[in-house]
């Protein structure tokens, strides 16, 4: 069964402390791995999605890098604005779907 | 602007009663996705379609119904037979092939009276 794990659960970080989010994923065929940023109260928002080990990919703060067994998420000097939960997901084959199987989140605080 | 739209915002059940949840694409995607979120869990899918009039239940169907009857609008029906349908559900959509990337809309929170 395909799993993803997600640490920490929740991270507090002050103003310009930059830090990194994890993604452990065991799946069987991998075809994707994705990024999303998510409001309280609000549908995730896509950032990125990684195909292959070594891939990175980047959008302002933001920094996503994959390996063949987990992904980061790096933080580089962040602001309050980037405080939300960060979701991992990871796409393999299931048959004829390509199902889609999504970790518990990172909550991220950053304090000004 | 391209997206998903999701109805209402805010959605309230009352014992035995069928409510439906309203979905709406406009980026010709052909998949849609249907996923309920609960707190400290990962978010769980209910049904998903790759394809007009076809759909396929996923890991917690039980006590839902879909429909696809256009490319554009997938609804969603929690009937009566869902025990515990209070939690926030968000409906997604991809291109269908290979790698889907999906694209989330703004979701739906049901409560129970």
């Amino acid at each position: 069964e395909d799993q993803v794990t997600q640490s920490p659960e929740a991270l507090r970080l002050q103003e310009g402390e930059s830090s990194s989010l994890n993604c452990s994923y065991t799946v069987s065929g991998l075809r994707g791995l994705f990024w999303y940023r998510q409001d309280p109260g609000k549908g995730p928002e896509f950032l990125f999605t990684l195909y292959s080990a070594g891939e990175e990919k980047e959008k302002e703060r933001l920094k996503a890098t994959l390996t063949k067994k987990e992904s980061f998420l790096h933080i580089t000097a962040p602001k309050p604005e980037d405080s939300a939960t960060y979701l991992c997901a990871v796409q393999a084959r299931s048959g004829g779907y390509q199902k889609v199987t999504f970790g518990t989140g990172t909550k991220l605080q950053v304090i000004p | 602007d391209g997206g998903i739209t999701q109805s209402p915002k805010y959605l309230f059940r009352k014992e035995g009663q069928n409510v439906t949840l309203s979905c709406e694409q406009n980026l010709n995607h052909d998949a849609m996705y249907w996923y309920r979120q609960d707190p400290g869990q990962g978010l769980r899918l209910i049904y998903y379609s790759q394809i007009v009039n076809d759909f396929q239940k996923g890991d917690i169907a039980e006590g839902y119904s879909v429909s696809r009857e256009k490319k554009e609008s997938f609804p969603l029906t929690v009937t009566s037979a869902q025990k515990n349908p209070t939690a926030f559900y968000l409906c997604a959509s991809s291109i269908r092939g290979a790698r889907e990337t999906q694209y989330f809309g703004p979701g739906t929170r049901l409560l129970v009276l």
